[in-house]
């Protein structure tokens, strides 16, 4: 979609190798995050940024890592990857933090299946 | 924990019927979004909300942040409407999105 784009989209790997999708933005939007979908949950927040080299942790961050050294870029990375991160991630920028986002944009998704 | 609950869960209607989506949440908020995804899709903010009430073509959205609640309204629905709707309200605390697990709607022709 215009604006973010996530790579790769469709992953498949085996237990225990390292992962990283990449979250690609040319809106110049200050905050982005990550989010995992999975069948009966809402989306959850894995990590977020707030400017370059500025991260926190969501509320399932165990396992995750990310890293945010331009403004477009925010690469989330599995260290070794497990059964219980196949999911769908989805990567969003918004352009606000506080007071709620006035723009909230989301990428296509990356699909990961852990063998 | 669930702090925001989203009713109903499944719906199928007939084209051309009034939808209305419903959202609760518990938590103290200052905005919300409203969002659409199609099977297999990627996820599309409809509409961001902070008081009373948005209109976009068919689509009608409604808030009221001191009874914490959110209505999503489909006016002659087709079946290109079929998707899943997420309400994401915008916490006070906590500086996050929280998100309902959806309505997943189904429109017959």
């Amino acid at each position: 979609d215009a604006g973010i784009t996530q790579s790769p989209r469709h992953k498949v790997t085996e237990t225990g190798t390292p992962v990283t999708l990449r979250c690609h933005q040319t809106e110049n939007h200050r905050y982005m995050y990550w989010y995992r979908q999975d069948p009966g949950h809402g989306l959850r927040l894995i990590h977020y940024s707030y400017g370059v080299k500025d991260t926190d942790k969501g509320e399932v961050s165990d396992g995750y890592s990310v890293s945010r050294s331009k403004t477009e870029d925010f690469l989330l990375t599995l260290e070794s990857a497990t059964s219980s991160q196949t999911s769908v991630y989805f990567c969003a920028i918004s352009d606000r933090f506080s007071s709620g986002a006035n723009v909230l944009t989301f990428g296509a998704g990356s699909r990961l299946t852990v063998l | 924990k669930n702090e925001v609950e989203q009713s109903p869960q499944n719906l199928t209607a007939q084209e051309g019927e009034f939808i209305t989506i419903n959202c609760s949440y518990s938590v103290g908020i200052s905005a919300l979004h409203w969002l659409q995804q199609h099977p297999g899709g990627g996820i599309v903010s409809l509409f961001m909300l902070s008081s009373g009430k948005k209109k976009h073509g068919r689509l009608i959205a409604t808030i009221n942040i001191q009874e914490k609640h959110s209505s999503l309204h489909i006016t002659a629905s087709h079946p290109r409407d079929s998707a899943v709707y997420i309400c994401a309200p915008w916490g006070n605390t906590g500086n996050q999105f929280y998100f309902g697990t959806g309505t997943s709607l189904t429109v017959i022709p």
